[in-house]
């Protein structure tokens, strides 16, 4: 168990709906990355944010926005969905920002759209 | 920016024997390289990492060698078990604290 929580572990949807995922660190990390994974694409970098601020972006869609809170967990919005969203979500966690390579990451969220 | 490849996308040994899982990467800048497991609905899980200034790290079955000047690090998983099936991931960033860029991953099937 690493430590990070990601609720739900399963989410069922329509097309054009809109959902959260959410992501929990473990206690005293900081920074929380949010990775898609797909059977065609492996795992790719969405956004990372590091005490409450975005700090990077990487393949995230227009669609998709993330945030984080105060006490530290995480969001992850994903809207307008379509059939090629279908995927996990994976959020990871690291204690420092500079000090720190290692990433953490949760069990996911298994996105299906239909 | 930062690409990884990894190879091969699937092996299979028996119980016993050793496995390699070989990675390139192109970021000459890289210099933290992470291995994962990911086993059937579970996240990926860190089993052993390796930083530029070292050649190589053991931590009991498993060692990741890594070679600077080709570009490639390497996962040795020796006495193979059965529960050493999973999908392995390599990584690679160049500075604390920004996103891992991953291979494709690895299905390693030991067979008992």
């Amino acid at each position: 168990d690493s430590g990070v929580t990601q609720t739900p572990k399963h989410l069922i949807t329509a097309t054009g709906q809109r959902v959260t995922l959410r992501c929990s660190p473990r206690s005293g990390d900081l920074s929380v990355y949010w990775y898609q994974q797909s059977l065609d694409q492996g795992l790719q970098f969405l956004i990372q944010y590091y005490n409450g601020e975005e700090r990077a972006k990487g393949n995230i869609l227009e669609r998709f926005s993330a945030q984080q809170f105060p006490d530290l967990h995480s969001e992850l919005n994903l809207s307008s969905l379509e059939l090629g969203d279908s995927a996990l979500y994976f959020c990871a966690s690291s204690p420092r920002e500079k000090s720190y390579n290692e990433q953490f990451f949760g069990p996911g969220t298994r996105l299906t759209v239909l | 920016g930062e690409n990884v490849e990894q190879h091969p996308s699937t092996l299979s040994v028996q119980e016993g024997d050793s496995a390699v899982i070989k990675c390139t990467y192109s970021d000459s800048a890289s210099n933290y390289f992470p291995w994962y497991k990911q086993e059937l609905g579970k996240g990926p899980q860190l089993i052993i990492d390796i930083r530029s200034n070292v050649g190589e790290k053991k931590d009991q079955r498993i060692a990741v060698t890594l070679n600077k000047t080709a570009k490639h690090f390497s996962l040795h998983i020796t006495e193979t078990q059965p529960e050493d099936s999973a999908v392995y991931f390599c990584a690679a960033n160049r500075q604390a604290g920004t996103a891992l860029i991953f291979g494709k991953g690895t299905t390693l099937s030991v067979s008992s």
